[in-house]
């Protein structure tokens, strides 16, 4: 079944304590993306990945770090989680960029809470 | 300022009634237009997507306009039905930045019986 996963689906964390959300896809997908979502705020773009070894900011980067080491994992790391970062994360995919018009699939979610 | 522009922020329609969501954007030079639908607590999903030249397109009961000279879109459902309570999402991208998309912040629809 072609999807995209995401682990953990749920975690409570502490303040400072590195973590790791991953994020693959089974469709040889080249374009990846991480969003957050908050209230009344909606998705915000994090980092997104136009191939391997291709990465770029989006609009709210900071706090954050990724890796797109192979083409079916696209990671999004937190070096030094804060409170300000508590929120739903979403990571998607895509045959190619948002420029094209191919549909992004997205991942079921991973909610995050740091204490 | 967010460049995307969603309205009405919510709604309540009686299930079998129409309601029309509004999109208006400000980002440029404009590559596409789409509207997901996303059901709480998990990943949006697509609904379509439009580039310059299309005016219209529908997936079943939802049909989505666009008029690029006004910067603005319209998702229209009709005879609503309760499974179309979600939030309605509208996202645009540009040509001069292919990876970045940027987000509405939704409008929340629920269908009543």
């Amino acid at each position: 079944e072609a999807q995209v996963t995401q682990n953990p689906r749920y975690l409570i964390t502490v303040t400072g304590k590195k973590l790791t959300v991953t994020c693959s896809q089974n469709m040889n997908h080249e374009y990846m993306s991480w969003y957050r979502q908050d209230p009344g705020l909606g998705l915000r773009q994090i980092y997104y990945s136009m191939n391997v070894e291709v990465t770029d900011k989006g609009d709210v980067p900071e706090g954050y770090k990724v890796s797109r080491k192979e083409k079916r994992n696209f990671p999004l790391i937190l070096e030094s989680p804060s409170p300000n970062q508590t929120s739903l994360y979403f990571c998607a995919s895509s045959p190619r960029s948002g420029g094209f018009t191919y549909e992004q699939y997205f991942g079921p979610g991973t909610r995050l809470t740091v204490t | 300022k967010n460049q995307v522009e969603q309205s009405p922020q919510s709604l309540i329609i009686l299930e079998g009634k129409n309601c029309t969501l509004q999109c208006n954007y400000t980002v440029s030079p404009f590559s596409n237009l789409r509207w997901y639908k996303q059901d709480t607590g998990r990943g949006p999903v697509s609904l379509t997507i439009m580039t310059f030249s299309e005016n219209t397109k529908s997936n079943g009961r939802y049909t989505a306009t666009l008029d690029a000279d006004t910067k603005q879109s319209s998702l229209h459902i009709t005879a609503s039905q309760l499974s179309d309570s979600a939030s309605y999402i509208c996202v645009v991208s540009t040509t001069d930045s292919w990876g970045k998309l940027q987000f509405g912040a939704g409008t929340q629809v629920v269908v009543t019986p």
